[in-house]
């Protein structure tokens, strides 16, 4: 079993649809968990973290299940410029900074 | 600020070369550093992470390796490139000593294409 999965997609939205993303992680120690943006042919760049409660950024809703050992990503209205692929992020265990990524999902919004 | 660096931005290098690609941090002390690598419609796959000078942790077997000689400088090096080397490959950040919400930072990347 891959420490991080996530769906590949292509997840193909309408502009102003809301789409959400999850991801499963294996190991049940870990303690930090992230989404991540990137862009073709750049580097990632933090989408935001993963926080116990629940958080939100705009537009953006992320989730943490424990128990069943997944994250979640929402998009609400979703714009052109949220095409990119978006990728899970997990530590590995309770004492390290090891930071797993799953493959990513892709999304592309159209018009 | 935090700053990471990390070059050369694109490298195309014949098989059986030697390979070397730095990376330095700024602004910080005592950062993890890693290596990760993208192979074409992949995901990162974690090579090399490293919490001090001289202290680094490989995690697939391969023909690279990865050395810290200063606390803000990494390298990623290989004696003979295989074709299975190409890849974009990313060096990043994070905060030490603290584990939790320990996000990585990476810097630009270097797309290698062995031929």
């Amino acid at each position: 079993r891959k420490e991080v999965e996530q769906d590949p997609g292509p997840f193909n939205v309408p502009e102003g649809a809301t789409v959400a993303f999850n991801c499963t992680y294996s190991n049940s120690a870990s303690q930090s968990f992230f989404w991540y943006r990137q862009d073709c042919r750049k580097e990632p760049k933090l989408l935001m973290s993963v926080y116990s409660s629940g958080n939100e950024d705009g537009r953006f809703t992320a989730q943490l299940n424990r128990a069943s050992q997944y994250i979640s990503l929402l998009i609400r209205d979703s714009k052109l410029s949220d095409s990119a692929t978006y990728l899970c992020v997990v530590n590995r265990g309770l004492d390290t900074d090891k930071l797993i990524f799953g493959t990513g999902t892709r999304l592309q919004v159209f018009p | 600020s935090q700053t990471i660096h990390q070059w050369p931005a694109t490298l195309v290098q014949p098989v059986g070369s030697p390979l070397s690609l730095e990376c330095t941090v700024e602004g910080t002390s005592n950062p993890n550093l890693y290596w990760y690598r993208q192979a074409a419609g992949r995901g990162l796959q974690l090579l090399f992470y490293s919490v001090g000078i001289g202290q680094i942790s490989s995690e697939v077997p391969q023909n690279l390796s990865a050395s810290r000689p200063q606390d803000r400088q990494f390298i990623l090096s290989s004696k003979k490139l295989l074709l299975s080397d190409s890849g974009f490959y990313l060096c990043a950040w994070s905060r030490g000593g603290q584990v939790l919400e320990s996000e990585a930072f990476f810097g630009q990347g270097t797309r290698l294409t062995v031929v």
